[in-house]
This record gives C-alpha cells, structure tokens and sequence, in this order.
C-alpha cells in the first residue's frame, strides 16, 4: 500500500507569513496527488488536484508543486482564515485505495 | 452541489448501522462516491468508494468484510453498511463525490457528516 507522511505535524506562523508543508509518498505517485483544507468541526475543503491546479474558488495564495514522490503545499501571506489542518491524498491507486497524509495542523502564533 | 448524511448513532460492539447520504445539485450517477471517516481528534481515513453504476465497490483494509458500500442512483443515495461494529470505528463519518479531473479522482464536494459511536 501507498503511505503518505506529511511534515510537519503542527506548525506556528503569524498572519502575513509563508509557510511550506511537504508531503511524501512511499513509491512515486506521478501527480496524482490531492490538498485539502479542515476548519474545527467542519468537512474538509478541496483545494488542489494534480499536485498543482487549484480548484475553482481557491486563493492564489495557495500553490501546490512536485511529482514522484515530493510534493509540497505553500500558502504565501497567511491570512486568518488559513488556519486550519491540512491533509494530502494520494489517488494513483484509486479505485482501490486513496491515502490521505495524516495532517498538518497550522496555529497562529 | 448538497450532500446531507444521515443514520448515526450509538451502537454497541457488534452491531449494525446503516448510513446514507442524499445527494443533490449534480448528475449523482454520473459520479464515483466515496465514504471518509475521522475518528476524534484524528486523521481522514478512506473507508469506501462506490463506482457511478454501482457495480465496483473497493474498501480499505479495516473495513473489509464488514461494511458494504451501495447506491441508488434513481433516488440520488448513496448508503454505507456498518455490521461487526467495533470500538474504534467510532468516527464522523462523511460522503464525498469523487469528481474526475482529467482522470484524477479528488474527493471534490463532502457532506457534513453523521456521528457513529461504537460503546457499551
């Protein structure tokens, strides 16, 4: 099975920052790799597909690069609705498995 | 688009649920659909997709055997049943469409999920 290790598990950052988080899959994926955005208590949010098209909607803010086995999510000037958790997804093994990362969590500081 | 999950609740270990979700807004059969759950304080587990005519089910490994994903497509629903409940498949659970994007598959609308909690 394909696992995702995403990194870090929490980061701290001020509104205005850039932050970068990066996820790694266990074989090469190609780009068939998706971002999601949680809010406390809500459904996840779709953000990016293809490792780096951002869905209808979305920020620019928001960028999504890699393939194989590196990938990384960067929001650029956070604004205060940024945080949240952060999962990514794998979907070059679907239908039969999708993986997601086991999150990143973005606090302010 | 509008995914609105039904059907949870307290059981006891061992036993049975039934989920569904009512999807509006969209061709729901045209679309493949997938089951998510998140455990408290946890991660995004896949559980369960569905092909868009309901005849491909795949499950993940800790669901195998116990959970059966099915649709009808006539009534826009989409269905989850849990059997041999177990503690830790306490979980908001949640449906998703699974949009295909140049034939990547992301899980593209999600409902707001319905609460399964497995104890004694």
């Amino acid at each position: 099975d394909i696992q995702m290790t995403q990194s870090p598990a929490s980061l701290s950052a001020s509104v205005g920052d850039s932050v970068t988080i990066t996820c790694r899959a266990s074989q090469s994926i190609s780009t068939y790799l998706n971002w999601y955005q949680q809010k406390p208590g809500k459904a996840p949010k779709f953000l990016i597909y293809t490792a780096s098209t951002l869905q209808s909607g979305v920020p620019s803010r928001f960028s999504g690069s890699g393939s194989g086995t590196d990938f990384t999510l960067t929001i650029s000037s956070l604004q205060p609705e940024d945080f949240a958790t952060y999962y990514c997804q794998q979907t070059y093994a679907a239908p039969y498995t999708f993986t997601f990362g086991q999150g990143t969590k973005v606090e302010i500081k | 688009v509008q995914l609105v999950e039904s059907g949870g609740g307290l059981v006891k270990p061992g036993g049975s649920l039934r989920l569904s979700c009512a999807a509006s807004g969209f061709t729901f059969s045209s679309y493949g659909m997938v089951w998510v759950r998140q455990a408290p304080g946890k991660g995004l587990e896949w559980v369960a997709f569905i092909s868009y005519g309901g005849s491909d089910g795949y499950y993940a490994d800790s669901v195998k055997g116990r959970f059966t994903i099915s649709r009808d497509n006539p009534k826009n629903s989409l269905y989850l049943q849990l059997n041999s409940l177990r503690a830790e498949d306490t979980a908001m659970y949640y449906c998703a469409s699974c949009g295909n994007y140049g034939g990547h598959y992301p899980f593209d609308y999600w409902g707001q999920g319905t609460l399964v909690t497995v104890s004694a």
